[in-house]
Parts: structure tokens; sequence; C-alpha cells
């Protein structure tokens, strides 16, 4: 067990660009969950997925924001035609169907600055 | 809606004295609660959680909460501070089976020598 992985841990990119976020979940886990943290905030929930399915999406996640998770294993997160306010850091955790009321495992999260 | 609201985004307090963090929820249904810590560019680790079962929940790192319904509160609270405790605190409530969790705008405790 090698915890929650992300990547990259920061993004730079200038407004108007495209980037995309990879998580990697605890291997064992079936549902994968992204959060928004910005800045003095607590995090804010933008989606889960339970396998491949995406389940829920927040009204946060614009159509600018896309995510997948293809296999069921790793997800990404893309973000097009970056703005400012999308200046976070996303969070993403993993937990076994039916045990997310022992708490999630989270990663370190991707710090992006859109400049 | 459930939601919570931490009072205090700034607590202070001496090395080995008391660390009280304070949570108070809103939710319609029986909660889950949880507290997690946070340090500087890091993700969140979960300190200890309230699911129904004692009222009086033990965690890591010597940090305990008690689950007051008549109180809607779920405080965080350690005998004795440690240097090592300074870091940022997010209380959450689960909803949807915990399946989305509702974070609080987080406490920041600093540890003074």
């Amino acid at each position: 067990d090698t915890g929650v992985s992300q990547d990259p841990r920061h993004k730079i990119t200038k407004r108007g660009q495209n980037v995309t976020f990879r998580c990697d979940p605890i291997s064992e886990h079936n549902r994968l969950y992204w959060y928004r943290q910005t800045l003095g905030q607590g995090p804010e929930f933008l989606t889960y997925f339970q396998n491949e399915a995406q389940l829920e999406k927040s009204r946060l996640l614009s159509d600018r924001f896309s995510a997948e998770r293809p296999k069921g294993s790793f997800s990404t997160l893309e973000i097009q035609r970056t703005e400012q306010g999308d200046s976070a850091m996303y969070l993403c955790a993993s937990s076994l169907d039916g045990q997310a009321t022992r708490g999630y495992t989270f990663g370190s999260g991707t710090r992006l600055t859109v400049v | 809606a459930q939601s919570v609201t931490q009072l205090g985004s700034h607590v202070s307090v001496s090395e080995g004295a008391l660390v009280l963090l304070r949570c108070n929820y809103s939710s319609s249904v029986p909660p889950y609660l949880f507290w997690y810590v946070q340090y500087p560019n890091q993700g969140l680790q979960l300190l200890l959680k309230y699911t129904s079962a004692a009222t009086l929940v033990k965690g890591i790192n010597g940090f305990e909460a008690e689950f007051k319904k008549s109180e809607t509160s779920f405080h965080l609270t350690k005998p004795s501070a440690h240097m090592s405790d300074a870091a940022e605190y997010f209380c959450a409530v689960g909803i949807q089976g915990a399946q989305k969790l509702v974070f609080g705008q987080g406490t920041r405790l600093t540890i003074n020598p």
C-alpha cells in the first residue's frame, strides 16, 4: 500500500492553457474522489467515481472541467482554458465501497497556479 | 443541508497546554463526523471519526473528540500540546453515507514554545 499518489505536485500555467492532473488511488479502493481547496478554505467536493462510473458531479465542476477514470484505477482531472480563479490545491482521495465512514485516504494534492 | 462551523480560524496555545478546537455541525440525520489535520503543502490526514458508536472518540497523536448531540458539537481536544501539533485542522460532516464530506473552513493551530 503506497497510499494515494498525485502528479504533479505543483503546476504553474498561463491563463487559457489546458492542464491535466493524475491521481493513483490505493490499489484495492474502488471509490475515488476529487476535492478542490482554495487558500484559507476547507476542501470542497468536486466529483466521485465508483470504479469507472462517475456517480456525482458538483456544480463547482463547470463545463471546463472533466474527470475520467477509464479503467477504474487511476483518474485524471482536466481543466480547459484555465482561469485565475482555478488556482487552488486539487486533492484526490480514495476509499473502499461501503467503508467511506471509516474516512478517506487523501493524496498530497496538486497545487495549481494560473498566471 | 449538512454543514459544519469551526469557531476560531486561528488558535494559539503554549506547548504543554490544553488544545481545544471547536466544531459545530448541522445535520438532519445522524451524522458521520471527522477531524482531519493538514500540514503545509500536504494532503489531509484522518485524526478521528464519529460513526454513531461511542460518543468519546480517540484518535491518533493523543487527540480525542466528544460527540454531543444536544449541543450539535464535536470539539477536538488534546491534553498537552506539542510543537509538532502545529497545523491546520478541519472538521467535516459526511453526507450520503459519508460518500461526500462537507468541510469547515479550518482552524490553524499555533504552538508557542
